[in-house]
């Protein structure tokens, strides 16, 4: 049980370019979300899902798109990177009538 | 929207000292979570409260929601070095989105 897993670990991208993180999580959770952490911040919430086949936007959806295509998995996008997307980005994933969220362990992308 | 304000934002304690950080609300909140990430770690949940004035502990760990349900705090009692790392306190609305608070960064020298 690998829990909830998340690729790449580290990328760095030139602005304009586009990229895809991909989060997995194995518990057969319903609910998937995707977070940003910022230096010296708390979390603040990009984009979610409620189930497969459905996303919802959070806190701060804008440059961001995302797909649950399976359950199993939650993408999210960047179409043209900018350097405000500097950042460590959170999957997490929780299971219906729980309100604990799990965290995969991050992907720290870095836009120069 | 709602938001949650935490403090302090950074603490140096001794080992061995206690420490509380606090998380307040303007608005009533219907719940708070708390959550500890080590350095370079992933957010793990540590509990959640509902209950006005509610208290409840884990070994070492006091949380507790405020009667008015606007203010929790954690208490951490004779801290050690695996204590370090931040501390956030979040809540969780009627869309069952997270909203984090900023964060306490606890440092113990041992």
């Amino acid at each position: 049980n690998a829990g909830v897993t998340q690729t790449p670990k580290f990328r760095v991208l030139k602005t304009g370019q586009s990229m895809t993180l991909l989060c997995a999580q194995d518990m057969n959770h319903e609910y998937m979300y995707w977070y940003r952490q910022d230096p010296g911040m708390g979390l603040r919430l990009i984009h979610y899902s409620v189930g497969e086949g459905t996303t919802a936007k959070g806190e701060v959806p804008d440059g961001y798109n995302v797909s649950r295509l399976k359950k199993q998995n939650f993408l999210l996008g960047l179409e043209s990177a900018a350097p405000s997307q500097t950042s460590v980005y959170f999957c997490a994933s929780r299971p219906t009538g729980s309100y604990e969220q799990y965290f995969g362990p991050g992907t720290r992308l870095t836009v120069t | 929207g709602q938001q949650v304000m935490q403090i302090p934002q950074y603490q140096h304690v001794q080992e061995g000292e206690d420490f509380t950080t606090y998380c307040n609300s303007s608005t009533t909140l219907s719940n708070i979570q708390w959550y500890k990430q080590r350095p370079g770690g992933h957010p793990v949940f540590l509990i959640q409260l509902v209950k006005s004035g509610e208290v409840k502990k884990q070994k070492r760990l006091t949380f507790q929601f405020g009667e008015a349900k606007k203010n929790s705090s954690l208490h951490i009692t004779a801290t050690q070095t695996t204590d370090v790392g931040t501390y956030f306190c979040a809540f969780r609305n009627a869309g069952n989105m997270l909203t984090f608070g900023g964060g306490t960064r606890l440092m113990v020298k041992p």
